[in-house]
């Protein structure tokens, strides 16, 4: 199974500021990453698909980037929405697998 | 509008089987997959398994001795069921629609294995 590595756990930023959020890969995942946000009591919502797709309706400031086994989310500059916890998910292999989670808090 | 929706028991008895249904509207099930997630507290994500447009099924393999995905197209139903419950499987369970991966969510059915 791929292991993915995400970091930080833990985010404390505050509203305007350029946060990022890594996943690193135990083998080549080929760009298909996707990132995820999750609100509490809410449904997971995509925000980027295959390493730097914007998921429809999603800003323009969240972007990622990355390709082999490193990957970045990032936002660009924090909204009071944004807090929330943010994951990512390899799809080039089964059993799909995500990285565990970073909670973004308002500092 | 895309929609997914977990339903099932919410307590589940220790060795006993859990059964969850997901209901979607909005897509075909012919057309997309569903994929079923869990995420164990205090730990992350982990996908359990997969039911593919065409009907076939794959699975985690670290859940596949207990696990058995099943659909009925023409109530729009995906169903999940697992066997030999016991409480480090008490977590919340995603069913979300998909390709390759995931894209929408449903908002999850919380599950406790207890007596």
């Amino acid at each position: 199974d791929i292991q993915m590595t995400q970091s930080p756990s833990f985010l404390s930023a505050s509203v305007g500021d350029r946060v990022t959020i890594n996943c690193k890969a135990s083998q080549n995942i080929n760009k298909y990453l996707n990132w995820y946000q999750q609100k509490l009591g809410e449904a997971p919502k995509r925000l980027i698909y295959n390493t730097n797709n914007l998921q429809t309706g999603i800003p323009s400031r969240f972007s990622g980037s990355g390709s082999g086994t490193d990957y970045t989310l990032t936002i660009s500059s924090l909204q009071p929405e944004d807090f929330a916890t943010y994951f990512c998910l390899q799809h080039n292999s089964f059993p799909l697998t995500f990285g565990s989670g970073t909670k973004l808090e308002i500092k | 509008q895309v929609q997914l929706m977990e339903s099932g028991p919410g307590l589940v008895q220790p060795s006993e089987t859990l059964s969850l249904t997901c209901t979607v509207s909005g897509f075909s099930l012919t057309s997309y997959n569903v994929h079923w997630v869990r995420q164990p507290p205090g730990k992350g994500l982990e996908w359990m398994g997969v039911m593919w447009s065409g009907g076939s099924t794959d699975y985690n393999s670290a859940l596949k001795s207990r696990l058995s995905i099943s659909r009925d197209t023409s109530k729009n139903q995906v169903f999940l069921k697992m066997n030999s419950l016991q409480s480090e499987d008490t977590t919340t369970y995603y069913c979300a629609r998909g390709r390759a991966a995931p894209d929408y969510w449903g908002q999850g059915v919380m599950v406790t294995v207890s007596s």
